[in-house]
C-alpha cells in the first residue's frame, strides 16, 4: 500500500485554467504538507496543515488553494494557472509538527503549463 | 532562518570508490536531519533520519553522521555502485518544516 498518493502523476494544462491536485495518506500522521520542486530541482514548503488547520503558508499566490477536508487529504487548487507555475508538486505527511519521526513523500505531480 | 548547502553539487567516482556527501545548515535547533535520494524523474525515498539526540545512524553501505554544535552532517557511501547514481538531498526540521539544500547529483561510473 502506498504511504502518500498524489494523483495525478501529469498535468498538462493551458494558462488560465483551474486545476486540483489530490494527495492522501495512510500513515495515521497529523502533519501534511506541499512542496514545489521547480526547475532547478529546489524543494520549497508551499503549505503545512496540521490536523485539518493551515499552519504555514509560504508566500505562496492566493491563487493556490489548499484544502484538508480530514487529516489523512490535503488537495491543492490551482486557479489561472500561469507559465511559472510549471513545477513538480509533492505532498508529504509527518507524525506531528516537529516531524520528528521523519517525513514521508508522495510521488510528485508533473504540472505543465502550455 | 534555516539554510542548508550541500557540497558538492555533483560528484563523479568510478564504481567501488567510498565516497562522502556534505551537508552543513546554519540553525542548529533542529528535530531531526533526514538524507534521501531522488532519481531522475522520480519522487523522494528516504534513506536515513537522524534525531537532534543522535550522533549516526547506518543502513547498509550507508552512513549518515549529525553534529549539530558545528552544523553539519556527512552521508558516506562504501563501495559505490552504479544504482547509486542518483540526486542526493540533505533536509532538516525545527521550528520550520523541513528545509532542503540543493542537493549533490551522484554519478556512479561502472
Amino acid at each position: 500500500d502506498t504511504a502518500v498518493s498524489q494523483t495525478p502523476k501529469y498535468l498538462v494544462t493551458q494558462m488560465g485554467n483551474d486545476k486540483s491536485i489530490k494527495c492522501e495518506q495512510n500513515l495515521g500522521h497529523d502533519t501534511m504538507y506541499w512542496y514545489k520542486q521547480d526547475s532547478k530541482k529546489f524543494l520549497k514548503i508551499m503549505f503545512s496543515y496540521n490536523n485539518k488547520e493551515l499552519i504555514i503558508n509560504e508566500t505562496v499566490p492566493n491563487r493556490f488553494s489548499p484544502k484538508s477536508p480530514d487529516k489523512a487529504h490535503l488537495n491543492l487548487h490551482i486557479n489561472s494557472l500561469e507559465l511559472g507555475d510549471s513545477a513538480v508538486y509533492f505532498c508529504a505527511s509527518s507524525q506531528d509538527l516537529t516531524g520528528g519521526r521523519g517525513y514521508t513523500f508522495g510521488s510528485g505531480t508533473r504540472l505543465t503549463v502550455v | 532562518k534555516q539554510e542548508v548547502t550541500q557540497i558538492p553539487a555533483a560528484l563523479s567516482v568510478p564504481e567501488g570508490e567510498n565516497l562522502v556527501l556534505n551537508c552543513s545548515f546554519t540553525d542548529s535547533a533542529i528535530y531531526n536531519l533526514q538524507w534521501f535520494r531522488q532519481d531522475p524523474g522520480k519522487g523522494l525515498t528516504s534513506l536515513l533520519l537522524i534525531q537532534s539526540s543522535q550522533r549516526e545512524q547506518t543502513s547498509g553501505r550507508l552512513n549518515a553522521s549529525l553534529d549539530k554544535s558545528s552544523g553539519r552532517s556527512t552521508l558516506y557511501i562504501a563501495a559505490s555502485q552504479p544504482g547509486d547514481s542518483a540526486t542526493y538531498l540533505c533536509a532538516l526540521s525545527g521550528n520550520t518544516p523541513l528545509v532542503f539544500g540543493k542537493g549533490t547529483r551522484l554519478s556512479v561510473i561502472a
